[in-house]
């Protein structure tokens, strides 16, 4: 099946420095791609999205960037604070029309003060 | 806020026992699904279903059934529970028009298989 690629798997940074996860797919005719936060025995919930007609997208702190030659998408978070500590996952929908979301394994997160 | 509602939020099972795990939902949503995460597998879609009295497999549906009654309640069987079944199981809904788009997940289930 379709498979997304996430790196890295683990990720420490300083308070009030950037991080950054990147993302592979691999069908080009994917167009969607949101990211989802998952806090410690909390649910994902949707943090930003990007779809294929675009190649940035910027809300409160968060940087999406999509490479559709590449096939690759990436999350940048500006500033880390503590509370950005968390288990991020990148996703994409495999075709246009298809409803389906495929998950990446996930990035876990530590910001250290 | 959309609300999915999981219950129970933990289980312990007996290996080759039945477990039953139930979702609900308020949002008025045609599509629910169930997915599991395990530690470096992500979140992986077991089963779907996009109208009453229908389901649709995913990518991993062995083992594992599904009864979507009515439109709220979304309800994942394991006739049989073995140990690889161990993981944290969530529920999630979308309103669907053409692609998934935005999914609500309830808070999850761990189930632990012995």
């Amino acid at each position: 099946g379709e498979q997304v690629e996430q790196l890295p798997s683990i990720l420490r940074v300083q308070e009030g420095s950037s991080a950054s996860i990147n993302c592979t797919y691999e069908n080009s005719a994917s167009n969607y791609f949101p990211w989802y936060k998952q806090e410690p025995g909390e649910n994902p919930k949707l943090i930003i999205d990007i779809r294929s007609n675009m190649e940035r997208k910027q809300t409160q702190g968060l940087i999406v960037l999509l490479d559709k030659k590449a096939k690759r998408f990436s999350l940048h978070i500006t500033d880390t604070q503590p509370g950005d500590s968390a288990m991020y996952f990148c996703a994409a929908i495999p075709s246009s029309g298809s409803w389906q979301l495929i998950f990446g394994s996930g990035t876990q997160l530590t910001v250290m003060p | 806020e959309a609300a999915v509602t999981q219950s129970p939020r933990s289980k312990v099972a007996v290996t080759g026992g039945k477990v039953t795990l139930s979702c609900h939902q308020t949002n008025n949503h045609d599509y629910m699904y169930w997915y599991r995460q395990d530690t470096g597998h992500g979140l992986r879609l077991i089963h779907y279903s996009y109208v009453a009295d229908s389901t649709e497999k995913g990518d991993i549906p062995d083992g594992y059934k599904a009864s979507r009654p009515s439109q709220e309640n979304f309800s994942l069987i394991l006739e049989l529970a073995s140990l690889s079944q161990t993981a944290v199981y969530f529920c999630a809904s979308s309103d669907v028009t053409g692609s998934a788009e935005r999914l609500f997940f309830g808070h999850g289930t761990k189930l632990s298989v012995l």
